[in-house]
């Protein structure tokens, strides 16, 4: 049962655009999610993450918004460059704040083209 | 930059043999976790502790998998009678230990497994 879903398993956008990676959650106790940013034969990199109390939080050229009637989050990246190009996790907190047990997603390999 | 070290960071071995991975945490960090990590796959825990406590095992820790923190610094993982679907990168990771359910974890490099 995965209650972390990242649908899109790639994305191809120019150097300049935006990127936009999209996460779904089906687990209505998540309360806490973050990003990761995972290159070949390296462990993933905390980018970003958001409280359920918050609909967007922004650092940077990173903004996570999170619309929780939906159950879904996304991260843009404005604007990408090529050094943005790895395999992107959403990840969610299961158990409301009783535990820090991250729940992954499949990931979505970003590939931006100069 | 004293991040989280793992070692070995690549290990193949035969079926049936043992091995022990070892993570050293980020230095002040309390809680130490271990994931694993298939192809095509997010990372899955396994297994955290707060200082030496094993506080969660997953179910995907069957009893060949064993995990200790001694001293509630460095952390070992080791695999007994090792299947070929072991095979996976092994993740560590640490974190602050102050606030939880709201803390970012730090992982290491991995050690990728390749049982033969």
């Amino acid at each position: 049962d995965q209650q972390v879903k990242q649908n899109s398993p790639s994305l191809s956008v120019q150097e300049g655009r935006i990127s936009i990676l999209n996460c779904d959650y089906t687990n209505s106790m998540f309360d806490y999610f973050l990003w990761y940013k995972k290159y070949p034969a390296e462990g993933p990199t905390f980018l970003i993450s958001i409280s359920s109390i918050k609909d967007k939080n922004e650092d940077g050229r990173f903004t996570v918004f999170l619309n929780k009637s939906a159950k879904h989050l996304s991260l843009h990246i404005v604007p990408s460059q090529p050094g943005d190009s790895a395999v992107y996790f959403c990840a969610a907190v299961a158990g409301g704040g009783a535990t820090n047990k991250l729940i992954f997603g499949t990931g979505t390999l970003l590939a931006v083209q100069p | 930059d004293t991040g989280v070290s793992q070692d070995p960071r690549h290990k193949i071995t035969k079926r049936g043999q043992n091995v022990t991975f070892r993570c050293d945490p980020i230095s002040e960090h309390n809680r130490l976790y271990w994931y694993r990590q298939t192809l095509g796959q997010g990372p899955e825990f396994l297994t955290y502790f707060q200082n030496e406590a094993q506080l969660e095992k997953s179910r995907l820790l069957s009893d060949r998998f064993s995990a200790e923190r001694p001293k509630g610094s460095f952390s070992t993982l080791e695999i007994q009678r090792t299947e070929q679907g072991d095979s996976a990168m092994y993740l560590c990771a640490s974190s602050l230990g102050e606030r939880t359910g709201h803390e970012k974890l730090f992982f290491g490099s991995g050690t990728q497994l390749s049982v033969l």
